[in-house]
């Protein structure tokens, strides 16, 4: 059963242009929603990330909207560049001693082309 | 020090090897965690252990055994493993109850 479904698989944008991936999720323990980025052969990086008392997060050029009546999350891309090629991985967790497994969605290859 | 180093990098081994994977952290995280990723697929979580006691098994065959000998290593030892087993481990650590987790960059597996 996948917890977290991530749209779209993959994606091509422009340079300049603004990448949207989105996530949804289930279940309503959830309290704890990162990003992570991975390129080949790399473990995954955390990017952002934000918990449900925030309705936005933005770190650079990094952007988390959080709808939580919605159960929708969202990662923006502003001015994305080559470098931005990679794929990302929507996530989430439950707080709680003991129960710190990370829930992954299942990734958007991004391509930003010139 | 933001680092979780995982060791070997690369790992060929036949299905009757036994072999071991280690991954080491110092930031004083209380959580570690062992992941399988597959090509173009998500990791999937295999164990957690917070405190150094093993916290959530996600039903992994008994071919993989985790160790945590103290709280800044965590091992995967490896026996009689199915080339299906070819994939990619990652070894992540948190602070704990639910903090971000830094990922090592992982263990290519091969089985032959």
């Amino acid at each position: 059963q996948q917890q977290v479904k991530q749209s779209p698989q993959s994606l091509i944008v422009q340079k300049g242009g603004i990448s949207i991936i989105n996530c949804a999720y289930e279940n309503t323990a959830f309290d704890y929603f990162p990003w992570y980025q991975q390129f080949p052969g790399k473990g995954p990086a955390l990017l952002i990330a934000i918990r449900p008392d925030v309705s936005e997060k933005k770190e650079g050029r990094f952007t988390i909207s959080f709808n939580k009546s919605a159960k929708q999350f969202s990662l923006h891309i502003m001015d994305s560049q080559p470098g931005d090629s990679a794929t990302y991985f929507c996530a989430a967790s439950e707080d709680g001693f003991g129960n710190e497994k990370l829930t992954f969605g299942t990734g958007t290859r991004l391509t930003i082309i010139p | 020090d933001t680092e979780v180093t995982q060791t070997p990098k690369h790992l060929v081994m036949g299905m009757t090897n036994k072999k071991s994977l280690k991954c080491e952290q110092h930031m004083g995280h209380r959580a570690m965690y062992w992941y399988k990723q597959k090509a173009k697929k998500p990791p999937e979580l295999m164990f957690v252990y917070s405190y150094e006691k093993l916290s959530i098994n996600e039903s992994v065959p008994s071919r993989f055994s985790p160790e945590c000998p103290n709280s800044s290593l965590l091992n995967l030892h490896l026996h009689a493993l199915q080339p299906e087993d070819s994939a990619l481990y990652l070894c992540a650590s948190s602070l704990g109850q639910g903090a971000e987790a830094f990922f090592g960059q992982g263990t290519r597996l091969t089985v032959v």
